[in-house]
């Protein structure tokens, strides 16, 4: 089945505590993207990538960090994570151009 | 700036109900407009993708339009069902970083 798998679904961590919510699709998509998504704010893109290796900020990339390494993957780190990250996070993928975008079930990040 | 507007932001109808939702955008140089559907705490879900060289896009009882020169959309639903409620969102896609850019969402409610 054609998806993309974020995983873990619920995280629950303390501030300061540095972790990685991974994502991988499995359609041969060169776009992925992260967003979250926050009550009164919607849907905001974190960090995008268009191949691999190639990443790049979207609109509130501050206090996330991506890689890209393989074409698949795409995980989200937080290093130092903050009460105003706590949020719903979304990943997507995509062939790009002339095709629309497939995302993950979500994780719903809490900062304590 | 691209900015996406969805009116009206919540509606309420009773079941076999024939409904329109309102997607605008300001920048009609746009690739691509993608539905989705929301429910809550969960993943976003595609419904159709238009391209921006289409004027409408069909799925079952969905049928999407778009006027490109006018920066608009709407997302016809026929025949509504309680399993219709959901939040309806719509994004489009402007430039080569592929960006989905996100209305705020139409929260439908279809009463048994």
């Amino acid at each position: 089945e054609a998806q993309v798998t974020q995983n873990p679904r619920y995280l629950i961590t303390v501030t300061g505590k540095k972790l990685t919510v991974t994502c991988s699709q499995n359609m041969n998509h060169e776009y992925m993207s992260w967003y979250r998504q926050d009550p009164g704010l919607g849907l905001r893109q974190i960090y995008y990538s268009m191949n691999v290796e190639v990443t790049d900020k979207g609109d509130v990339p501050e206090g996330y960090k991506v890689s890209r390494k393989e074409k698949r993957n795409f995980p989200l780190i937080l290093e130092s994570p903050s009460p105003n990250q706590t949020s719903l996070y979304f990943c997507a993928s995509s062939y790009g151009q002339g095709y629309g975008y497939t995302f993950g079930s979500g994780t719903r990040l809490t900062v304590v | 700036k691209q900015e996406v507007t969805q009116i009206p932001a919540a509606l309420s109808v009773p079941e076999g109900e024939n409904l329109v939702l309102n997607c605008s955008f300001t920048d009609s140089a746009i690739y691509n407009l993608q539905w989705f559907r929301q429910d809550p705490g969960k993943g976003l879900t595609s419904l159709l993708l238009i391209q921006s060289s289409q004027r409408e896009q069909t799925s079952g009882r969905l049928n999407a339009s778009l006027d490109k020169s006018s920066g608009r959309s709407t997302l016809y639903i026929a025949a509504s069902q309680p399993g219709d409620s959901a939040t309806y969102l719509c994004a489009v896609i402007r430039d080569s970083s592929y960006k989905l850019i996100f209305g705020s969402g139409t929260r439908l409610l279809v009463r048994p």
